[in-house]
């Protein structure tokens, strides 16, 4: 599976938009974009995934460049709520089962 | 509807002693998994299951055995606890749709355990 790099961490005031980059310059024609966040002591929450089109949801956009090398997740109006860190996956889509390799993330912290 | 359930939520061992974390879904997810969460770093991929009565090693599977008895439960054992062990470990599942396998894993909230 292809390799991602995030930053270590980000600040955000609140109210504000969160736009989180992931870098997945190795990226394979069959592998999927996933975004997940964990929150605190919980469990890692699915957010969002996409292959190769800009994807949107009830929580925020995937934007994925037209080579598909990197990806943005963007939260419009982020909430103090919605510190946590932020993970970015890829993973190709195969019969076997998805075991996502989470790396270090972003730790997104959001600031009154 | 109550998702992915770890039970226990807590727990304290002394080394060499052996216990069972049982994970539930009640999603009807063919796929099934255990991680594994270490301070400061990613999920290690344990063990996982495609399907009743089956399982596969992960990253890094010493020192754990798994089964699948039954589609909705997931049972993660410990033969003989190490502190090298102490960990959040957290299961998740997956559906799989025929001709579609990207669909994404949903988590539960992690069993902390502490191996003295």
């Amino acid at each position: 599976d292809a390799k991602t790099t995030q930053p270590p961490s980000m600040d955000c005031a609140e109210g504000r938009a969160a736009n989180l980059p992931c870098n997945h310059s190795t990226i394979s024609g069959n592998e999927y974009v996933y975004w997940y966040r964990q929150i605190h002591s919980q469990g890692p929450q699915y957010i969002i995934h996409g292959l190769k089109n800009n994807e949107t949801n009830e929580m925020a956009s995937l934007i994925i460049t037209e080579d598909r090398k990197s990806s943005t997740w963007i939260l419009p109006h982020a909430t103090l709520r919605d510190t946590a860190v932020y993970y970015c996956i890829v993973r190709v889509a195969v019969d076997y089962g998805q075991n996502f390799v989470f790396g270090p993330g972003t730790r997104l912290s959001v600031l009154p | 509807n109550a998702g992915v359930t770890q039970t226990p939520k807590f727990r304290v061992l002394k080394t060499g002693q052996s216990m069972t974390l049982l994970c539930a879904q009640d999603m009807n997810h063919e796929y099934m998994y255990w991680y594994r969460q270490d301070p400061g770093m990613g999920l290690r991929l344990i063990h996982y299951s495609v399907g009743e009565g089956t399982t596969a090693k992960g990253e890094v599977p010493d020192g754990y055995n798994v089964s699948r008895l039954k589609k909705q439960n997931f049972l993660l054992g410990l033969e003989s606890a190490a502190p090298s062990q102490t960990s959040v470990y957290f299961c998740a599942s997956s559906y799989a749709a025929d001709g579609a396998y990207n669909q994404p894993q949903h988590f539960g909230d992690g069993t902390r355990l502490s191996i003295l």
